[in-house]
């Protein structure tokens, strides 16, 4: 199993949708989340970190949920422009940092 | 801009042919990471520098070497490059202490003939 779980995708959804991506995870001693995006062939960027009590920045919403070690990532009225790849990634805490990531998945937003 | 770059974007190189790649900082980071990344597949960290502590993950072949000689710089070399080290490589670098958020640079894609 691995460490970080992503739904497969791909997610093929209309301008104005609403779509959701779920993340879980299997070491519960992981400390801090993150949603990162991905363009193709980019480096990935961060789009969010994710709080316990859950987060937003404008369409996006992202949600922790520590006993069910799961975490969501929401995007309200899709634009055009958030076709890309969705990383969920969880770091363990320790001083180095080490994250791991998801394999991603891939969101197309079709006019 | 604080960045962090890498260079060259684009590497061909030859089988057995050792190549290096380079990645600088301007965000006076302490940690450095170097990933590997397949098409459609997540990144895989290869090794990190905390400082000059070199931590290599169990799984990285030994085929792979990173340097770094200073806080600004570190390379990723790999001594003789096989059709299935083909992929995009990322530095990415973090402040410990602070954020646990890493800044990728934009990766080098390496081919290898």
């Amino acid at each position: 199993r691995k460490e970080v779980e992503q739904d497969p995708g791909p997610f093929n959804v209309p301008e104005g949708a609403t779509v959701a991506f779920n993340c879980t995870y299997s070491n519960s001693a992981s400390q801090s989340f993150f949603w990162y995006r991905q363009d193709c062939r980019k480096e990935p960027k961060l789009l969010m970190s994710v709080y316990s009590s859950g987060n937003e920045d404008g369409r996006f919403t992202a949600q922790l949920n520590r006993a069910s070690q799961y975490i969501s990532l929401l995007i309200r009225d899709s634009k055009l422009s958030d076709s890309a790849t969705y990383l969920c990634v969880v770091n363990r805490g320790t001083n180095a940092g080490k994250s791991t990531f998801g394999d991603g998945t891939t969101l197309t937003v079709k006019p | 801009d604080a960045m962090v770059i890498q260079n060259p974007r684009y590497q061909v190189t030859q089988f057995g042919k050792p190549v290096t790649l380079s990645c600088s900082q301007t965000l006076n980071h302490n940690v450095m990471y170097w990933y590997q990344q397949k098409s459609s597949q997540a990144p895989k960290l290869l090794f990190h520098y905390y400082d000059k502590d070199f931590n290599n993950e169990a799984d990285t072949p030994d085929n792979f070497q990173s340097r770094r000689p200073n806080t600004s710089f570190c390379f990723l070399d790999i001594r003789s490059p096989g059709l299935g080290d083909a992929a995009m490589y990322l530095c990415a670098t973090r402040l410990a202490g602070g954020p646990n958020e890493q800044f990728f640079g934009p990766g080098t894609r390496l081919t290898v003939l």
